[in-house]
């Protein structure tokens, strides 16, 4: 499977600062990219995908994306203490989905 | 939003068993599903990807014979770990893209199923 990496933390941020979250892959045919949220125990949910270079924003969370850096990030502004997960970075690569081994993030109240 | 159902949540087998796991989309028609296999503290990883209609894909070491998957309809894909040992033991998520939606679309993923072989 093409590599997509990510800093498996754990990051600590208090609550209402602003949690900043990497990955990085090889493939540089990926075409599309997706944030996911994985609690203990469940399945993923996802926040957000990104598909050309620059920031997305959505609420709270904005994505950006560097295609030539092959890097691609998650801020959370204003943390919650529900915001306390693993965070999971997919990239998609000819249709198949690749995730990296995800951040773990904790909010502190 | 697209819905994704996966069967049973969670199962406990005996070792030498076979062990069927379904996944459904509810809401919407899957030409394809993926198959996801997550031990503790580690990341998704890939199995397989089932095409309706045709033989799955597989990929690279994962055994074909050992995790049989079957997408004979649209909104339905199984998977079944023939013969399971311990080492199976595992989180199982499958997940579907909607056949309507952008080549780049998300997946939509069922609840998991845990696996425990004893």
């Amino acid at each position: 499977q093409k590599e997509v990496e990510q800093n498996s933390g754990p990051l600590s941020v208090p609550e209402g600062a602003i949690a900043s979250l990497n990955c990085t892959y090889s493939d540089r045919g990926s075409q599309s990219f997706f944030w996911y949220r994985q609690y203990s125990g469940k399945s993923p949910e996802l926040i957000m995908f990104i598909y050309s270079n620059g920031d997305k924003e959505d609420g709270r969370f904005t994505a950006q994306l560097n295609k030539a850096s092959q890097y691609v990030s998650l801020l959370i502004r204003d943390s919650q203490p529900s915001d306390s997960a693993t965070y999971l970075c997919a990239v998609n690569q000819m249709s198949k989905f690749y995730f990296g081994t995800g951040t773990s993030l904790t909010v502190i109240p | 939003g697209a819905v994704v159902s996966q069967h049973p949540s969670w199962v406990i087998c005996k070792s030498g068993t076979s062990v069927k796991i379904e996944c459904r989309s509810l809401d919407f028609q899957a030409t394809t599903m993926f198959w996801y296999r997550q031990f503790p503290k580690q990341s998704l990883m890939l199995m397989a990807t089932s095409n309706e209609g045709s033989k799955a894909t597989y990929e690279q070491g994962v055994e074909k014979d050992k995790f049989l998957i079957n997408h004979a309809s649209l909104t339905l894909s199984t998977l079944t770990v023939t013969s399971a040992h311990p080492e199976d033991s595992s989180f199982y998520i499958c997940s579907a893209r909607d056949r309507v939606g952008a080549s780049n679309s998300p997946l939509h993923f069922g609840n998991g199923t845990r696996l425990t072989v004893t």
